[in-house]
């Protein structure tokens, strides 16, 4: 099965700035990564699919890089909304995995 | 306009068999590259993917759990149904269906449903 990881697991911030997130798959994914926010008591929003396309409607300050085992997640101005936890996910093949998030909070 | 939602017991009692139902709308599960997953959640922990199942009716499973989980379609109620057997409180979590649409976004979901919490407990 293929892991992957997250880093860091959180971060402070402030609104303005700019946040990277990285995901690290065990074995080579190619480009089959995914992302997705989810705020407290709510259901995940897709962001990302493919490393780097934006779902419909998914703000542009949002883009994702990478490929084989390494990607990012950046939102270049961080804006009120984007506080949240971020998850990567693989599809390159089954069994389909997440990493374990990384929350954004508030400086 | 899609749509997902699950449906199930709020509270199962440990061995107990647990039953999930995604009810959606807007797609079918006979076009050609649409596909649902159940993922979960337990309360403060990171997303965990079960189980999928595609138009084409293949079926794949989390390993650790694969011996558990049965997933099946019903394309006349535009349904997807999840079985868990030998339910654990390990296993309470909220539980998720998403939508996959092979054919624009690869194997990434795309929908999400809001999520039933299940609680074991006895």
């Amino acid at each position: 099965d293929i892991q992957m990881t997250q880093s860091p697991s959180s971060l402070s911030a402030s609104v303005g700035d700019r946040v990277t997130i990285t995901c690290r798959a065990s074995q080579d994914i190619s480009r089959w990564l995914a992302w997705y926010q989810q705020k407290p008591e709510k259901g995940p929003k897709s962001l990302i699919y493919a490393a780097s396309s934006l779902h419909g409607g998914v703000p542009s300050r949002f883009s994702g890089s990478g490929s084989g085992t390494d990607f990012t997640l950046t939102i270049s101005s961080l804006q009120p909304e984007d506080f949240a936890t971020y998850y990567c996910q693989q599809y390159n093949s089954f069994p389909f995995s997440f990493g374990g998030g990384t929350k954004v909070e508030m400086k | 306009q899609v749509t997902l939602r699950e449906s199930g017991p709020a509270l199962v009692k440990p061995t107990q068999t647990l039953t999930l139902t995604c009810t959606f709308s807007g797609f079918s599960l006979t076009t050609s590259g649409m596909c649902v997953s159940w993922v979960r959640q337990p309360p403060g922990k990171a997303l965990e993917w079960l189980a999928f199942i595609n138009w084409d009716d293949d079926k794949y499973y989390s390993t650790s759990l694969k011996t558990r989980l049965t997933i099946s379609k019903d394309t006349s109620k535009n349904q997807v149904v999840l079985t868990m057997t030998n339910m654990d409180p390990v296993d309470t979590a909220t539980y998720y269906c998403a939508r996959t649409y092979s054919n624009v976004a690869g194997g990434a979901f795309d929908m999400w449903g809001q999520g039933t919490m299940i609680t074991v407990s006895s």
